[in-house]
């Protein structure tokens, strides 16, 4: 079983701050890093597909960054707003088949 | 395109009781995979196809059996129904093409075994 670890679990955040989260990724085999936002009751969407190291993507206020080498990504989000209140899940792809971590709940208070 | 279907949305079945939760695809992707998420933890693999006629078992297969006859559809059965598989599952499917393998998801089959 692959190790996907993403930290920090949860946070809450007041918004207009901006925050990031971690995901932590095995360095072999490696053929894509996915990040997705989850909200409640609905189903999860992709936000970023990232296959190079050295990778940065963007989108609106929310940005991602990635590291093949060392095995981690960086997902930023600039000036939370209360509708970015989710669920990020971040997801290996190796050969085959998708790990998926356990993913950080942000919670952005107006 | 409807994307990624799944049916049923809800269902609740008895310990013991068999069942299988549909799932259908109508964008022409070779990757199809089945996920359960359980309160405080992400999704789970339970079990995945990379074309019709291919599966493969994923972290957590036991009690579930897939097949895959065709690109458009990969059902998940529960042979003998636990409490302990009470559950959301999703499906999801997604292309190999370039590089992307980016999954698309289905609106989730909510199961409760008493």
């Amino acid at each position: 079983i692959l190790n996907v670890e993403q930290s920090p679990q949860s946070l809450h955040v007041q918004e207009g701050d901006s925050t990031n989260f971690t995901c932590s990724f095995p360095s072999s085999n490696f053929y894509a890093l996915h990040w997705y936002r989850w909200e409640t009751a609905k189903s999860p969407e992709a936000l970023f597909v990232m296959t190079l190291n050295g990778d940065e993507k963007k989108k609106g206020r929310i940005s991602a960054t990635l590291n093949t080498k060392e095995g981690y990504s960086y997902l930023y989000i600039k000036g939370s707003q209360p509708e970015d209140s989710a669920t990020y899940l971040c997801a290996f792809k190796g050969a085959g088949k998708s790990t998926f971590g356990d993913g950080t709940t942000l919670t952005v208070k107006p | 395109n409807a994307g990624v279907t799944q049916t049923p949305k809800f269902q609740v079945l008895k310990t013991g009781q068999s069942m299988t939760l549909q799932c259908a695809q109508d964008m022409n992707h070779e990757y199809m995979s089945w996920y359960r998420q359980d309160p405080g933890m992400g999704l789970r693999l339970i079990h995945y196809s990379v074309g019709a006629g291919i599966t493969d078992q994923g972290e957590v297969p036991n009690g579930y059996n897939v097949s895959r006859s065709t690109t458009e559809d990969f059902p998940l059965r529960l042979l003998s129904a636990a409490p302990s598989q009470t559950s959301v599952y999703f499906c999801a499917s997604s292309t190999r093409s370039g590089s992307s393998y980016e999954q698309y998801f289905g609106p989730g089959t909510r199961l409760t075994v008493t």
